[in-house]
């Protein structure tokens, strides 16, 4: 079974620009979650996903939002970036049923603002 | 509002010696937890969770973890450090007021495994 897929592994973007984030959860699982982790705020809840609504949301500014589709795939967008936004992006999936479930992590995107 | 504490930014040990790290959380009600372990370039692997009733619990790679109400502790053991054990390791809670699927993680904790 493969795992969770994250696409790009690495981004080099500019201030201003704005970048978009993809995430193929395991075949089966509804629920993705996006996650930020920077060595100072560590990891921080973006949002999660669940059968294509927002179910949860993060503290971070409206220039984050994302996305699910009919397959379960996310994406995750950050218009007008600022430095701030380098970081390592992860994305998580599971069934999305019951407090107890452990949740699979892709590798993450690297993205990096200059 | 659900929350996890790891005091401890490293932890070195020598191979072969047994290894603890520590959390500590606060909760209302359930506290649903979990370790995570994070190798360089990499994203997060579970390592285990606690189950209702089960003081000691047992997960991949060899680690447990000993749950303790009374000090509202999660610390993460092993018996016999590997250096392939070197890793960012991360405790968490489930936030179960705001949403399903949100872990509010500690701010990590590095393990240094010396050959």
């Amino acid at each position: 079974k493969a795992g969770v897929t994250q696409t790009p592994r690495y981004l080099i973007k500019t201030r201003g620009q704005q970048v978009t984030l993809s995430c193929s959860p395991i075949s089966g699982h509804r629920s993705v979650s996006w996650y930020q982790q920077t060595p100072g705020q560590g990891l921080q809840f973006l949002f999660e996903y669940f059968s294509e609504t927002q179910r949860n949301k993060g503290n971070f500014p409206g220039r984050f939002s994302g996305r699910q589709f009919s397959n379960s795939r996310s994406e995750m967008n950050v218009s007008t970036l600022e430095l701030g936004d380098s970081a390592l992006y992860l994305c998580a999936s599971s069934s999305g049923q019951g407090l107890n479930e452990k949740l699979f992590f892709g590798s993450g995107t690297q993205l990096s603002v200059l | 509002a659900q929350s996890v504490a790891q005091p401890e930014d490293q932890v070195n040990v020598a191979e072969g010696n047994p290894l603890t790290v520590k959390c500590t959380y606060s909760v209302s009600g359930n506290p649903y937890l979990f370790w995570y372990v994070q190798y360089p370039n990499r994203g997060l692997q579970f390592l285990l969770k606690y189950i209702t009733g089960d003081n000691l619990v047992k997960g991949s790679y060899g680690f447990e973890a000993e749950f303790n109400k009374s000090q509202t502790s999660f610390h993460l053991k092993k018996p016999s450090a590997l250096v392939s054990d070197s890793a960012l390791y991360f405790c968490a809670v489930r936030e179960v007021d705001t949403g399903f699927q949100k872990l509010v993680f500690g701010t990590g904790t590095r393990l240094l495994v010396s050959p």
